[in-house]
């Protein structure tokens, strides 16, 4: 079946616009995860989303960082008047309805961020 | 400050030979350890797991062995083959109503020369 999709695959921006990085999930997977990964770094947790529940945002840096989950599908994340340390892979991930061993999450290809 | 470690940023063997990666963490509530492989402008695709209760976990090529005292563990790879040049990642869960906050390492590239 289809794995988890992520549009659009690189996007240039300058400093201080605004952006939204589209995440899909695999079909029937209710867990949506995002994190990035710097320039050298490890992939880093940003936000977590399961069902209706209240997403965990503990892991997003500053609060120019969002995200939403539509539906219980399709999340956005948008990153308002980007820096330029915000340049990143930004990549999504999902898992099924139940978080059992071994915590398997399936990522998609990610989203690289340039911000000029 | 980071929890989870993998110190050797590259390592290359020949085909056929033994790859070991390693890992080391530090916080100690960590109880489940996860292995991604990363090729090139593709996500991470998971590998192979270990839970803490056990100190080893066999998945054909692939071996993981975990030792809790050092807080340390390690990836074989036997025999390596060309097309298990990726970039590793380590990864760790506190477990408990966390368990889905998976904790990576920077990754080690590996290079298997043919």
């Amino acid at each position: 079946g289809a794995g988890v999709s992520q549009s659009p695959s690189n996007k240039v921006t300058e400093k201080g616009k605004d952006v939204e990085l589209r995440c899909d999930p695999i079909s029937g997977h209710t867990a949506l995860y995002w994190y990035r990964q710097s320039l050298g770094q490890g992939l880093e947790f940003l936000i977590y989303f399961q069902g209706n529940s209240a997403p965990d945002k503990s892991g997003l840096p500053s609060d120019r960082f969002s995200a939403e989950r539509t539906g219980g599908s399709v999340s956005t994340l948008t990153i308002q008047r980007t820096q330029q340390e915000d340049s990143a892979v930004y990549l999504c991930a999902s898992s099924p309805a139940r978080i059992v061993w071994p915590y398997e999450q399936y990522f998609g290809p990610g989203t690289r961020l340039t911000v000029t | 400050d980071q929890q989870v470690k993998q110190n050797s940023p590259s390592l290359s063997v020949q085909e056929g030979r033994i790859s070991i990666l390693n890992c080391d963490y530090t916080n100690s509530m960590f109880d489940y350890f996860l292995w991604y492989k990363k090729y090139p402008a593709e996500g991470p695709t998971f590998l192979i797991s270990i839970s803490s209760i056990k100190d080893k976990n066999e998945d054909g090529r692939f071996t993981v062995f975990l030792n809790k005292s050092a807080k340390h563990l390690s990836l074989h790879i036997v025999p390596s083959q060309p097309g298990d040049s990726a970039v590793y990642f380590c990864a760790a869960s506190g477990g408990g109503g966390s368990n889905y906050k998976l904790t990576f390492g920077k990754g080690t590239l590996l290079t298997v020369n043919p």
